[in-house]
């Protein structure tokens, strides 16, 4: 099973601020099948990245995700209100696995 | 608008069994790959299992945590997926999901239903 580490485990800004999230891997994922998701209180996860770098349809340019082998972030350039919420990462492979979280709390 | 809607969650004792469905509208169900997911709460989320479509092989695959003792199915002809979970314990206690995800006019697209919540206490 491959284990997604994401870090930091809450990032504390303030909008208008760059967020910037890792998720690292025990080993190599493809990067065609690295995703990142956004879920606020009370909603399913919403897709935001898929293939690592790919923007989801209707996701703001202000998201962008990078990274290869097994090392990946995701980037919020200016943080907006509704920005702020719980990020996870997910490798969707063979057998998926999902990060443990990183929740981007008003500063 | 592709919808998914689970049904079927509840409180049960461990050692139950429960079945859930999933009922898709909007959505050519024949062709997708269907996934279940769930979370526990105040956890992330966590992959339970897959059933790929019938032209696709058609098999399924689950989480080690699961293996076993849930079951995925799928009925095309109602446009529903199942998920039988047997032998229940209490740290299946979950929101569980149904996904799915595919390549549509070039865009990867994903959509989730609202979640059942499942129950297991005594």
């Amino acid at each position: 099973e491959i284990v997604l580490t994401q870090s930091p485990g809450t990032l504390s800004l303030s909008p208008g601020e760059r967020a910037t999230l890792s998720c690292r891997a025990s080993q190599s994922v493809s990067s065609s099948y690295l995703a990142w998701y956004q879920q606020k209180p009370g909603q399913a996860p919403r897709l935001l990245i898929y293939a690592a770098s790919g923007r989801a349809t209707g996701i703001p340019d202000r998201f962008s995700g990078s990274g290869s082998g097994t090392d990946f972030t995701l980037t919020i350039t200016r943080l907006e209100p509704e920005d702020f919420a719980v990020y996870y990462c997910q490798q969707y492979g063979s057998s998926p696995t999902f990060g443990q979280g990183t929740k981007v709390e008003i500063k | 608008e592709v919808q998914l809607v689970e049904s079927g969650g509840g409180l049960v004792k461990p050692g139950g069994s429960l079945r859930l469905s999933c009922a898709a509208s909007e959505l050519t169900f024949s062709n997708v790959w269907m996934n279940w997911v769930r979370q526990a709460p105040g956890k992330g989320p966590e992959w339970v299992g897959r059933l790929k479509s019938k032209i696709g092989g058609g098999t399924a695959d689950y989480a080690a945590p699961v293996k076993g003792r849930f079951t995925i199915s799928r009925d095309d002809s109602k446009n529903t997926l199942y998920l039988q979970m047997n032998s229940l314990i209490t740290e299946d206690t979950a929101v569980y999901y149904c996904t799915t995800d595919y390549y549509d006019n070039s865009a990867w697209v994903n959509y989730w239903g609202q979640g059942t919540l499942v129950t297991v206490s005594s």
